[in-house]
């Protein structure tokens, strides 16, 4: 695709449940990260995919936060038994190997947890 | 632990005007260091990247400039229009390899009365 891609771009879930965020990235764009922002707390990165190495998951906030990426592709960050300090902006962006180092963000998912 | 700071928070000027946003950071070993724009409600659009063997980027009326012995960088925008209203954000480029992981400062939102 033109850009990055992601859904949903708005989820409203109760206290407890599980989620799925997807994130497809351009085409050909060997690094992925998930990032979120939250109110007050500015963007926090965490998660990153390079190519078939393992992930740095060092900012993953706690272990009900994971992701995958499946193909080299699409990444899902799936947030489980989710709570109410979950709330925020979870933005997906990609890069390329080469070129200048330049990351592309998708529009975000908007996540409530009522 | 490396810190990005912008200054001001928030920034209000009439239309026409030049101004300067600001970027601090607390440890000089960056790799490279981007300026992006954040419209409401939307994802992060990069403006200017720059190396850190560089000392300043331009495109059109915006001109970015980096110190890295002092830890600063700044964002120059030219003649503003009310179409310059965002929020904008400094990230830099750290870690162990040049990885793309990003630090983010706050944000400075701008807004540029007609």
């Amino acid at each position: 695709g033109a850009g990055v891609s992601q859904s949903p771009s708005n989820k409203v879930t109760e206290k407890g449940k599980d989620v799925e965020l997807r994130c497809d990235p351009i085409s050909g764009h060997t690094a992925l990260y998930w990032y979120r922002q939250s109110l007050g707390q500015g963007l926090e990165f965490l998660i990153y995919f390079q190519g078939n190495s393992a992930p740095d998951k060092s900012g993953l906030p706690s272990d009900r936060f994971s992701a995958e990426r499946t193909g080299g592709s699409v990444s899902t960050l799936t947030i489980q038994r989710t709570q109410q300090e979950d709330s925020a902006v979870y933005l997906c962006a990609s890069r390329s190997t080469g070129g200048e180092g330049k990351l592309f963000f998708g529009s975000g998912t908007q996540l409530s947890v009522l | 632990k490396q810190e990005v700071t912008q200054i001001p928070a928030a920034l209000s000027v009439p239309e026409g005007e030049n101004l300067v946003l600001n970027c601090s950071f607390t440890d000089s070993a960056i790799y490279n260091l981007q300026w992006f724009r954040q419209d409401p409600g939307k994802g992060l659009t990069s403006l200017l990247l720059i190396q850190s063997s560089q000392r300043e980027q331009t495109s059109g009326r915006l001109n970015a400039s980096l110190d890295k012995s002092s830890g600063r960088s700044t964002l120059y925008i030219a003649a503003s229009q009310p179409g310059d209203s965002a929020t904008y954000l400094c990230a830099v480029g750290h870690g162990s390899g040049n990885t793309g992981k990003l630090i983010f400062g706050q944000g400075t939102t701008l807004q540029v009365k007609p």
